[in-house]
């Protein structure tokens, strides 16, 4: 069982915008930086944002992060059959010194 | 730009150890500014961290893992690596290593992974 708290699935049709929610405490997202990761099928997780709400180059800003206290989430517009994919946040857990990461949530372009 | 490509067995008997290297090209590993680790990914599960590493020497483990784990890091060949001792078929995973910016929680860049299969 994860430490952050991810939904297993979501699912949006084609140009419509969806959100993913992550939701920790205070030893890690309430007082540590969130990052989200995409994980298209068959391929390594890559970087989709930092420090909770930055976007690496390259990242279009279709793709979005915010936090509020200990919960912090992820917002696609326009979304697009090709966002279908697996969605991780992580973060840093203080009181193990340890990552952790969400369980991971499906998002499907219907 | 910077890529990680890890290498090593594929296939590993049950109570044996596991070993896999994480060669870093396009940059330096002995940068003040990174951690480097290892995170794996069972077949349909999510994302398990390993371990992480700094040039200096200092390493995190999980605490789930870390009597089983050493990572270790080689400056001279820009690579670092991963020991995991007496595996089970619980340790079959997709193993990928990754650049760990200090105090900033993220990984980035990637590598493809390694499909590591325990079986006798």
């Amino acid at each position: 069982q994860s430490v952050l708290t991810q939904p297993p699935s979501v699912s949006a049709a084609p140009g419509q915008k969806v959100t993913i929610s992550c939701s920790g405490s205070d030893s890690n997202t309430g007082n540590n930086y969130v990052s989200w990761y995409q994980q298209l099928p068959g391929t390594a997780p890559k970087l989709l944002i930092y420090e909770d709400d930055k976007r690496p180059a390259g990242i279009p800003d279709r793709f979005s992060g915010s936090k509020s206290g200990t919960s912090a989430t992820l917002g696609i517009t326009g979304l697009q059959t090709g966002d279908e994919a697996d969605y991780y946040c992580g973060t840093w857990e203080s009181s193990l010194s340890a990552e952790v990461f969400g369980g991971g949530t499906k998002l499907t372009v219907l | 730009q910077l890529q990680l490509q890890e290498s090593g067995p594929g296939l590993v008997k049950p109570s044996e150890t596991l070993s896999l290297t994480c060669t870093v090209s396009g940059g330096s590993i002995s940068s003040s500014d990174y951690y480097w680790g290892w995170i794996c990914q069972a077949p349909g599960k999510g994302l398990e961290w390993i371990a992480s590493i700094h040039y200096s020497g200092r390493t995190y483990y999980n605490p789930s893992l870390k009597s089983r784990v050493t990572i270790s890091i080689d400056t001279s060949k820009n690579q670092f690596s991963l020991t995991l001792s007496s595996v089970t078929a619980a340790d079959t995973a997709v193993y990928y290593c990754g650049r760990r910016a200090s105090g900033r929680n993220w990984f980035d860049p990637w590598g493809q992974g390694t499909l590591v299969t325990v079986s006798s």
